[in-house]
């Protein structure tokens, strides 16, 4: 069993529609980052939470450490939030592990 | 402030060639990490600096691949000889040593083997 769990692996979804994306993980955690990436390779972090839900924009990460769950929202989705959206839970040592991400379609 | 730079952005070259990877990490941050990203796949790390000195090295090929960052700064990942697996985005990141210990990442060095 993978130790990071993301679901779906591919979403497809109309612009305005709302976006959940969701990370389950087996380790135990320090912090948790949710990663941006657009074709081409780069990495943006957007979040890095270690408890309760933070927001920027339009984008909202919440984390359940009990649950050992965290899931990412999108509000009111553009195309350009089309990229992959990676979960990477940070253990005690400070190293990430990555789910395989989550392939986002946002259509017009 | 300026982010993680890494050069060449794209590489293509034949398997058994020689291939090497540059990266800057952003200024001040300590620890410099080097990931391997198959397509289709997680990021996978293949070694951690901290300054000039190795942390974890543990799925480094250590037969084909190495690393390193003499002055505690820029680094570089050389590949020889190349394999045809080997062909993936090379992904440099950044961080301090102290909290919030949170990774910056480079735009990456996609490489091709054929």
């Amino acid at each position: 069993k993978n130790e990071v769990e993301q679901s779906p692996q591919n979403l497809t979804a109309q612009e305005g529609e709302f976006i959940t994306i969701n990370c389950s993980y087996s380790v135990g955690i320090s912090a948790l980052h949710w990663l941006q990436q657009h074709p081409g390779g780069g990495i943006v972090s957007l979040f890095m939470l270690s408890s309760g839900k933070k927001k920027h924009g339009r984008l909202i990460a919440t984390i359940n450490i009990q649950e050992k769950h965290s899931s990412l929202h999108i509000t009111a989705s553009h195309p350009r939030d089309s990229a992959v959206y990676i979960c990477a839970p940070r253990g005690s040592n400070y190293k990430l592990t990555f789910g395989k991400g989550t392939l986002l379609t946002v259509n017009p | 402030e300026a982010g993680v730079a890494q050069s060449p952005r794209y590489k293509i070259i034949e398997k058994r060639q020689s291939v090497a990877f540059w990266c800057n990490p952003i200024s001040g941050h300590a620890t410099l990490y080097w990931y391997q990203q198959i397509l289709g796949q997680g990021p996978k790390l293949l070694i951690q600096f901290q300054n000039n000195g190795v942390v974890d090295d543990s799925q480094l090929p250590k037969d084909r691949f190495s690393a390193e960052r003499l002055k505690g700064v820029d680094s570089t990942l050389k590949i020889q000889p190349a394999k045809l697996e080997d062909s993936a985005v090379y992904l440099c990141a950044s961080s301090l040593i102290r909290e919030p210990y949170e990774q910056y990442f480079g735009p990456g060095t996609r490489l091709t083997v054929t």
